[in-house]
C-alpha cells in the first residue's frame, strides 16, 4: 500500500519562528519521488519541491529546508523565520514508478504564523 | 502567460444539471490530470491521460466523464450532478511522456463546484 501521512493538523506560530512540517510515507517501490506543494489562502496548489528516492540529500531554498531520511521513511519540511505570508496548508505527496504517476497525498498541515 | 488554466473558477448549479470544467495547458506537457479536493482539504487523483490517452480512472462514478481532444486540453463533463459534487476540482499537467510518475505535476487554479 501506498500512503502518505502529515500527522500535524494544524501549526500555529508567532512570526520569525522556526517551524517543521512532518511527512511520513509508506511505499513498497524502490524507486518513488517525493513532492512538497503550498496552497495559500487563493486556493491555487503551489509546487515546492520534488525529491527521488535516490537522492538523500537535504536541500535548502531561502528560508525552506527538506529533510529527506529514508531510514524513517520521512520527509519534513522546515521554514526558518516563518512570517505571515507562509501561512498556508502544506502538502506532502508520493509518487512511484508503479503507479502510473498520480499522486497520493497527506492530509495536508495547516500553518498559521501570527504577526 | 498561465500555465495551467481552467474555467470556470466558480460555478453553482442545481442537483440534476450537466456541467463542464475545462482544462487548458501551455507547458507543452504531455500528461493532464484531473484531481478533487473534498471539504475536508483531501486531494484525490480522478483521471489521467498521457497524449489523450486514458491512463488513470480511479474509482469515479460514471457520471464523470472526461475528454481531450488533444494533448493541451483535458475537459470534465458531469451528469446529474449530485450534492456529494460539490468540492474543488484541479487540473494538473506534467511532462511525462511515459506516465511513469517522475514528473513534477504542475496545477491550474482550481474550479469551485456548488451543487444545490
Amino acid at each position: 500500500a501506498q500512503k502518505v501521512t502529515q500527522a500535524q493538523t494544524e501549526i500555529s506560530v508567532v512570526e520569525k519562528e522556526d517551524v517543521t512540517l512532518d511527512c511520513v510515507y509508506e511505499t513498497r517501490d524502490t524507486t518513488y519521488y517525493l513532492f512538497w506543494y503550498k496552497q495559500p489562502p487563493s486556493g491555487e496548489l503551489v509546487f515546492l519541491i520534488r525529491r527521488n528516492s535516490f537522492d538523500e540529500q537535504n536541500e535548502i531554498s531561502g528560508r525552506y529546508s527538506w529533510n529527506f531520511q529514508k531510514s524513517t521513511s520521512s520527509f519534513n519540511f522546515t521554514i526558518t523565520a516563518s512570517q505571515v505570508v507562509d501561512s498556508a496548508v502544506y502538502f506532502c505527496a508520493l509518487s512511484t514508478s508503479s503507479n502510473t504517476g498520480k499522486l497520493i497525498f497527506g492530509q495536508g498541515t495547516t500553518l498559521q504564523v501570527k504577526p | 502567460d498561465t500555465a495551467v488554466s481552467q474555467t470556470p473558477k466558480y460555478l453553482v448549479t442545481q442537483m440534476g444539471n450537466d456541467k463542464s470544467i475545462k482544462c487548458e495547458q501551455n507547458l507543452g506537457h504531455d500528461t493532464m490530470y484531473w484531481y478533487k479536493q473534498d471539504s475536508k482539504k483531501f486531494l484525490k487523483i480522478m483521471f489521467s491521460y498521457n497524449n489523450k490517452e486514458l491512463i488513470i480512472n480511479e474509482t469515479v462514478p460514471n457520471r464523470f466523464s472526461p475528454k481531450s481532444p488533444d494533448k493541451a486540453h483535458l475537459n470534465l463533463h458531469i451528469n446529474s450532478l449530485e450534492l456529494g459534487d460539490s468540492a474543488v476540482y484541479f487540473c494538473a499537467s506534467s511532462q511525462a511522456r511515459l506516465a511513469r510518475g517522475t514528473d513534477t505535476q504542475y496545477f491550474g487554479p482550481g474550479t469551485r463546484l456548488t451543487v444545490l
